[in-house]
């Protein structure tokens, strides 16, 4: 089993649509979450950190279930410059403060 | 943010050969640092940590003789692919750690012929 799983799509959506992403993790020591996003044969950027308590940046909403292991993205009012694949990283803090990707969901928002 | 940058952001090389990837925070000073490669369609994979002034930690299944990685100071850290072959051929991303953020370089696109 992977350690952090996604849907791959991709989600093909119009502009204005909201969209959801999921993520599951593996490991139950992860202690950081966070979305990051690529676009093509682009270096990944930080979009958000995940916070227990769920946390809004925008049109941007990420939560966090610890329990169930779950971590979400929610996108409201898609724009075209929001196509792109969607990263979800968890860190395993300790010695080496590990970052561990998922696969990424690719979102293409079109006219 | 923080910025990182990579050289070269591509290079096409002869199988057999060697390529030095350089790694800079050009802005703070880096501990630490981090080599990923991304395969096409795949996620990013950590191949290491870089840490300034000791050896690096390789993750399992990753060459250490093959991937030489030097940190000599708080700024560079650098990759080499030793004797480089066609399945190497990949994107090569590095990120180095400022308080609790990871900011990552552009990538470096590696083609081995």
């Amino acid at each position: 089993r992977k350690e952090v799983e996604q849907d791959p799509g991709p989600f093909n959506v119009p502009e204005g649509a909201t969209v959801a992403f999921n993520c599951t993790y593996s490991n139950s020591a992860s202690q950081s979450f966070f979305w990051y996003r690529q676009d093509c044969r682009k270096e990944p950027k930080l979009l958000m950190s995940v916070y227990s308590s769920g946390n809004e940046d925008g049109r941007f909403t990420a939560q966090l279930n610890r329990a169930s292991q779950y971590i979400s993205l929610l996108i409201r009012d898609s724009k075209l410059s929001d196509s792109a694949t969607y990263l979800c990283v968890v860190n395993i803090e300790g010695s080496t403060d590990k970052l561990i990707f998922g696969t990424g969901t690719r979102l293409q928002v079109f006219p | 943010g923080a910025v990182v940058s990579q050289h070269p952001s591509r290079v096409i090389c002869k199988s057999g050969t060697s390529v030095k990837i350089e790694c800079r925070s050009l802005d703070f000073q880096a501990t630490t640092m981090f080599w990923y490669r991304q395969f096409p369609k795949q996620s990013l994979m950590l191949m290491a940590t870089s840490n300034e002034g000791s050896k690096a930690t390789y993750e399992q299944g990753v060459e250490k003789d093959k991937f030489l990685i030097n940190h000599a100071s708080l700024t560079l850290s650098t990759l080499t692919v030793t004797s480089a072959h066609p399945e190497d051929s990949s994107f090569y991303i590095c990120s180095a750690r400022d308080l609790q953020t990871q900011y990552f370089g552009p990538g470096t696109r590696l083609l081995v012929l």
